[in-house]
């Protein structure tokens, strides 16, 4: 399969604390995406990261990218109970720029 | 609202009938893909298409078929269905394709259920 993984596959934690998801990917990326999705609803674009980027800041958000490792991670910093969801980081699979997802991190936060 | 429109949000059939499911992008995007969720296999890249033509094909089963048509809308045909074909079906669209590809935007997917 040419689906990366995320890390974990699930994650509970307290309003206020930070979140950390990884994501390994298998491709030679341009870019790699991070997405968020609502139970049952459509997914939602959080942030990219290109390949020759290795940190990049989104409000609440920060995402690292180590293309030596073929891995991101997707911190979300003073969490909210609205973040419960599930986050998915997508590569940008081949020449045709199909984007590949992993199997999702299933985030809880309680408040 | 991601712009994207999705029909139907549900459907209910049996096996061995056929169904359409139909996106309507945003406006002004060329590419269209289609994505199939289970919970086994999680999301599942099946097709895209860029102008009304082809351009990459994942794992779409031979009983699946799609079209982009002039106006950019897309259906997505599954015939012969089975009880595993039950899933969530997305589709997404976006202004450019190719390696760099940016941000997909989704529907709220349309759930099928094969009784």
């Amino acid at each position: 399969s040419q689906q990366g993984e995320e890390d974990p596959q699930a994650l509970s934690i307290q309003e206020g604390e930070n979140a950390t998801m990884n994501c390994s990917y298998k491709t030679s990326i341009n870019n790699l995406q991070w997405y968020r999705q609502n139970s049952g609803r459509g997914l939602v674009h959080l942030i990219l990261i290109r390949s020759n980027e290795r940190e990049k800041h989104s409000g609440r958000l920060r995402v690292t990218l180590d293309t030596s490792k073929k891995s991101s991670s997707l911190l979300i910093t003073a969490s909210r109970a609205a973040d419960t969801a599930s986050y998915f980081c997508a590569e940008v699979g081949g020449s045709q720029g199909n984007l590949i997802f992993g199997k999702g991190t299933k985030l809880s936060v309680k408040p | 609202d991601s712009g994207v429109t999705q029909t139907p949000k549900h459907l209910i059939t049996a096996t061995g009938q056929r169904v359409t499911l139909r996106c309507s992008p945003r406006s002004g995007d060329l590419s269209v893909y289609w994505y199939q969720q289970s919970l086994d296999q999680g999301l599942q890249f099946l097709i895209q298409y860029y102008n009304g033509e082809e351009r990459a094909k994942g794992n779409i089963l031979e009983r699946f078929s799609a079209q982009q048509f002039p106006d950019l809308h897309s259906e997505l045909n599954l015939s012969s269905l089975e009880l595993g074909d039950s899933a969530l079906y997305f589709c997404a669209s976006s202004g450019v394709a190719g390696p760099n590809t940016g941000e997909l935007f989704f529907g709220e997917g349309s759930r099928l259920t094969v009784l």
